[in-house]
């Protein structure tokens, strides 16, 4: 089985501040991990991806997120957040060995302050 | 433009009423998916389908149904609606066995049951 756990529904952040949404997995077999974004009023959209190789993922509009398996951990984070950053973020993780089902976390929310 | 595309984006219908929400992929997906969006709860899978005719329920299937006759559409079917069913819906499709491939969403559709 697997699971997603995202801490914090919501994280507010200062507008160049260091943006950090946290993300745990659990899996009994090597995970996929991804990061998706919606803004307001449309779906989903991919930010980045680890399948393999590096562990330090580099993802669209500055967001980089780490693959740490000792931790069971994808956090994602950027180094100056921006007002457009505002956004509800999604960790997924997908298995191989028969599951092929994604299974997101509950979602975090983004609030930038001027 | 590969893309997946549901239709409506909006949606106000009484109680009992039958009705259905479509969704359409340009890409050739195997996998489709449909969840919900619900606040605090954030997605929550409905019904997904591994290729043609082939479908299995996800975590919250009571009151709705799927088919899946083309390899292209999966519409999801509220046979009798009720205000519980109230929530944004998301359609989902990917590459079925490549499980280091992201999901691809469509824009939405916002269903009220009153």
């Amino acid at each position: 089985a697997q699971s997603v756990t995202q801490l914090g529904s919501h994280v507010s952040v200062s507008e160049g501040a260091l943006v950090l949404l946290r993300c745990n997995y659990s899996s009994s077999v090597p995970p996929y991990l991804f990061w998706y974004v919606q803004y307001p009023n449309q779906g989903l959209q991919l930010l980045l991806k680890y399948t393999t190789g590096a562990t330090l993922v580099k993802g669209i509009n500055g967001f980089e997120a780490e693959f740490k398996k000792s931790e069971t951990s994808f956090h994602l984070t950027k180094p100056s957040a921006h007002m457009s950053d505002a956004a509800e973020y999604f960790c997924a993780v997908r298995t191989s060995g028969g599951s092929y089902i994604p299974t997101f976390g509950r979602g975090t929310s983004l609030i930038v302050h001027p | 433009e590969a893309q997946v595309t549901q239709n409506p984006r909006y949606l106000i219908t009484v109680t009992g009423k039958k009705l259905t929400v479509t969704c359409s992929q340009n890409m050739n997906h195997e996998y489709m998916s449909w969840y919900r969006q619900d606040p605090g709860l954030g997605l929550r899978q409905i019904y997904y389908s591994m290729n043609v005719e082939v479908t299995d329920k996800g975590d919250v299937p009571e009151g709705y149904k799927v088919s899946r006759k083309e390899k292209r559409n999966f519409p999801l079917i509220l046979e009798s609606p009720s205000p519980n069913q109230t929530s944004l819906y998301f359609c989902a499709s990917s590459f079925g066995q490549s499980v280091n491939t992201e999901a691809f969403f469509g824009q939405g559709t916002r269903l009220t049951v009153v």
